[in-house]
Parts: C-alpha cells; structure tokens; sequence
C-alpha cells in the first residue's frame, strides 16, 4: 500500500517570497503523484500531477512540482507568493493502473501568505 | 459545462437523525467518490460507485453508512442514526470512464455536516 506524508502541517510566509511544501511517499512500485490546492470552504482543485516523463511539473498558478524517485518526494514550490496563495494544499499519489483508481491524500499544509 | 454539485453545503442533524447527502456529477461522468475530511485531516476514501453499482466501498463505515447511485439522478451518502463523530466535510468527486489510463477527478464543494 502506498502513503503519503505531508511534514509541515504549517507554513507561514511573506507576500512575495518562495515556498516550498514538501510532500514524500511510500510505495513499493511506480505511483502517480499530485497535488491539489482547497481554499476555504471550497472543494479540492488539482494544482498539477506527475504521471511519467520530465521530473519537474509544471501546474497553475505559478506553482511547480519536482519528482525525486530516489528520495521519494514530490516538493511543491512556488518562486513568489501572493495574498491569493493562502490555501490548504494536499499531496496525494495514485497507484496507474489497477484497483479502484482512488488516491491517498496526505493530511494537508496549511500555506499562510502574510502582506 | 456545470461542475460536480454537492448539496445541500451544510447540514446540520441532531444525534440520531439521518442525514442525506447529495452529488451530481459532471456531465458525461459516470464514476463518483465520496470522500470524507476530517478536521485538520487530509480526505478519507469513503466508497467509488458507478452508475447502480458499487465498486469500492472499503473505505465505509461498515454500520450506519450507505450509498447509491442509481441510474437516474444524484448519487447518496445516506448516513443513519448520526454520532457527534460524523461532524465532518464530505467531498464527493466524479470522473470519466475508466480507459485504463489516468483520469482525473473533479471535486465538488463539499457538504459540512454539523451533528448537534
């Protein structure tokens, strides 16, 4: 079975400054890794996934993912922040084939953009 | 296109009410996830259904909860005899069908069930 573990729970940060949230899993074979974004009282909205092929990720919003297979993660970054960042962010991965298809989730980091 | 609709957004239920949450899917899906959120927790797979069928529940409750998706209308979180512990957000999501490759799933805007 495969997990995700998402090590800041919280992450405060100046307008206009880089962030990174990390995000690493486990698994015994190759998983499809995303990360999805959920503003308040909103449903998730899908940032940018890693299915196969170039490493680095590039998703909405200015937001980038880089797949690491030797060290298991999938670290979101983003190079400026904005006000309109402030959102819960949730990694997840995804076996490719077989089973029911459904996703773990990681239990979220809070991203918080101070003016 | 409409996206997945959830209602109603929030529910509130006394102790041993019932409580029945609704999801349409996106136009031209035919699988449907509910998920619950707990809070400062990240989503729990609750059940994956297809139209009239249930093809993943093992992520339900085996007491109290149940789901549907018929052929005609909105899939059903059916939740009886509610506990304070159900206070939760349930997010439904939907996605196309299944070829075998990756498809992504939509999420709706959750139901937040307040259970008093």
């Amino acid at each position: 079975a495969q997990s995700v573990t998402q090590l800041d729970s919280q992450v405060p940060v100046f307008e206009e400054a880089p962030v990174e949230l990390r995000c690493n899993y486990s698994s015994s074979v190759s998983v499809y890794l995303f990360w999805y974004v959920q503003y308040p009282n909103q449903g998730l909205q899908l940032l940018l996934k890693y299915l196969s092929g170039s490493t680095l990720v590039k998703g909405i919003n200015g937001f980038e993912a880089e797949f690491n297979k030797s060290q298991t993660s999938f670290h979101l970054r983003k190079p400026s922040v904005h006000i309109s960042d402030t959102a819960e962010y949730f990694c997840a991965v995804r076996l490719p084939s077989g089973g029911s298809y459904i996703p773990t989730f990681g239990r979220g980091t809070s991203l918080i953009v101070h003016p | 296109n409409a996206g997945v609709m959830q209602n109603p957004r929030h529910l509130v239920r006394r102790r041993g009410q019932e409580a029945r949450l609704r999801c349409s899917p996106m136009k031209g899906h035919s699988h449907v996830y509910w998920y619950r959120q707990l809070p400062e927790e990240g989503l729990k797979f609750m059940v994956y259904l297809q139209k009239e069928n249930i093809i993943d529940e093992s992520g339900m409750p085996k007491e109290r909860f149940s789901a549907e998706f018929p052929k005609e209308g909105p899939s059903i979180l059916r939740i009886q005899q509610v506990v304070r512990g159900d206070s939760a957000a349930y997010f439904c999501a939907s996605s196309p069908r299944i070829s075998g490759t990756y498809n992504e799933q939509f999420f709706g805007p959750g139901t937040r069930l307040t259970v008093l």
